[in-house]
């Protein structure tokens, strides 16, 4: 399978402060990634759909000023998490469907896992 | 309803018998299907995909599709310990976005 990375895997941040979460495809090129936040026994949820060359699209519920992405090439998208708090601490995994793919496989990041305190 | 549900389990076998997970989905238009492996406090992982209705095999795994009855089936036969994780059932639901299910459990016993 494609081969996605993500750094950190992972970080301890203090209240109020931002961070940024790196998700590359590294041997396929991806237009669309996405972002995925889990936190302790349940499962994945959506948070947002990162575009390359366009805005990223938020699912409902999550506050796009909070959580920035960012999508600079077809093999790069950045989640900054600004201003976090105890409640983002999560397990943030990236996804990534190659481009070239006509059957909607994604490929996961190893994930970050963030802890607020 | 849930979009994708699944029972959580844990579903216990012996090592060596054949486990059945289980998934339905409510959208019928949902085209793509997947099951994911995760292990704890690891991130999924791809093990089958189908897109038609009927079996697809891949070694020990073999994904199930019954379209009408929107239901997604996952047996993995000859079970090894190192099967012990939990099962995600994810259905496409369009602009390549994946809905997941809460995830089943499995336990293998040596």
């Amino acid at each position: 399978g494609a081969v996605v990375s993500q750094h950190p895997s992972w970080v301890i941040c203090k209240s109020g402060t931002s961070v940024k979460i790196e998700c590359r495809s590294l041997d396929f090129q991806a237009t669309t990634m996405f972002w995925y936040r889990q936190f302790p026994k349940q499962s994945l949820m959506l948070m947002a759909t990162s575009n390359e060359g366009s805005k990223a699209t938020y699912e409902q519920g999550v506050e796009k000023d909070k959580f920035l992405i960012n999508h600079a090439s077809l093999t790069l998208s950045t989640l900054t998490v600004t201003s976090a708090h105890p409640e983002d601490s999560s397990f943030y995994i990236c996804s990534a469907p190659p481009s070239t793919s006509g059957r909607n496989e994604q490929f996961f990041g190893p994930g970050t896992r963030l802890t607020v305190l | 309803q849930k979009e994708v549900e699944q029972n959580s389990g844990p579903l216990s076998v012996p090592e060596g018998a054949i486990a059945s997970l289980n998934c339905t989905y409510s959208d019928r238009v949902s085209q793509s299907f997947f099951w994911y492996r995760q292990y704890s406090g690891k991130s999924p992982e791809l093990i089958m995909s189908i897109y038609s209705n009927g079996d697809k095999e891949d070694g020990r795994f073999t994904a199930q599709l019954n379209k009408a009855s929107q239901y997604v089936s996952l047996l993995i036969r000859d079970s090894q310990p190192s099967d012990s994780a939990t099962y995600l059932c994810a259905v496409n639901k369009g602009f390549q976005k994946l809905v997941f299910g809460t995830g089943t459990r499995l336990l293998v016993s040596p």
